[in-house]
């Protein structure tokens, strides 16, 4: 499968603890996004990576969470002292940056719930 | 069938029936729009998209509308069968915003046999 994987798929944590994700991307795919839907809503934008430089972040991402893209291919998304309101699908996506119409493919999640 | 958006989030129809999601964006500076069809428990699937500098268009089973008069999209899905079921989300990227993308509530397509 050479479409977008998540890891874990489903996170069961307690407040205050620590919970790192993990997106692969479509290989060649130069841009990563990170996504948080929280039930019955649409997803809402948390930051996105061209190569390994984080270009946006949005308000929602508190001192709390971190995002890094290294090498310019995987990321991950840490959470530092989750809460109840951190419980959400967080999804990722990719896209290649060629010209301006640049589609991005999700991943399939990781589903966090914190006690 | 037919969805006025987000006053109606649940859309049914018959099976064989075309169906047509509505979505209003928010924003008339953005220049891309998306579809996506997201089923339980999986990550939002691409559907079509369509640039600002067009009205319609077309892929397999499925035509986007675009009327920037009114902010007004739709997704037409011909002969709609039960593998449609799903949530449909519309999303817009804003010129100049970056490329994140804004996602509508989300309309639930529910096919029935």
């Amino acid at each position: 499968d050479t479409g977008v994987s998540q890891d874990p798929r489903h996170k069961i944590t307690k407040r205050g603890q620590n919970v790192t994700f993990r997106c692969d991307p479509i290989s060649e795919h130069n841009r990563l996004y990170w996504y948080r839907q929280t039930l019955g809503q649409g997803p809402e934008f948390l930051t996105y990576f061209q190569n390994e430089a984080q270009l946006e972040k949005s308000r929602l991402l508190s001192d709390r969470f971190s995002a890094e893209r290294p090498k310019g291919s995987f990321s991950t998304l840490e959470i530092q002292r989750t809460e109840q309101g951190d419980s959400a699908m967080y999804l990722c996506a990719s896209s290649l940056r060629e010209g301006r119409q640049e589609t991005q493919y999700f991943g399939p999640g990781t589903r966090l719930l914190v006690l | 069938g037919e969805s006025v958006g987000l006053h109606l989030p649940t859309l049914s129809v018959q099976e064989g029936d075309n169906s047509i999601i509505n979505c209003a964006y928010s924003n008339s500076a953005s220049d891309y729009f998306i579809w996506y069809k997201q089923e339980s428990g999986k990550g939002p699937q691409f559907i079509i998209d369509i640039r600002s500098n067009m009205d319609k268009r077309q892929g397999q089973r499925v035509t986007v509308l675009l009327n920037k008069t009114v902010k007004h999209l739709s997704l037409q899905i011909a002969a709609t069968q039960p593998g449609d079921s799903a949530v449909y989300f519309c999303a817009e990227r804003l010129t100049g915003g970056g490329n994140k993308l804004t996602f509508g509530t989300g309309t639930q397509l529910k096919v029935e046999l």
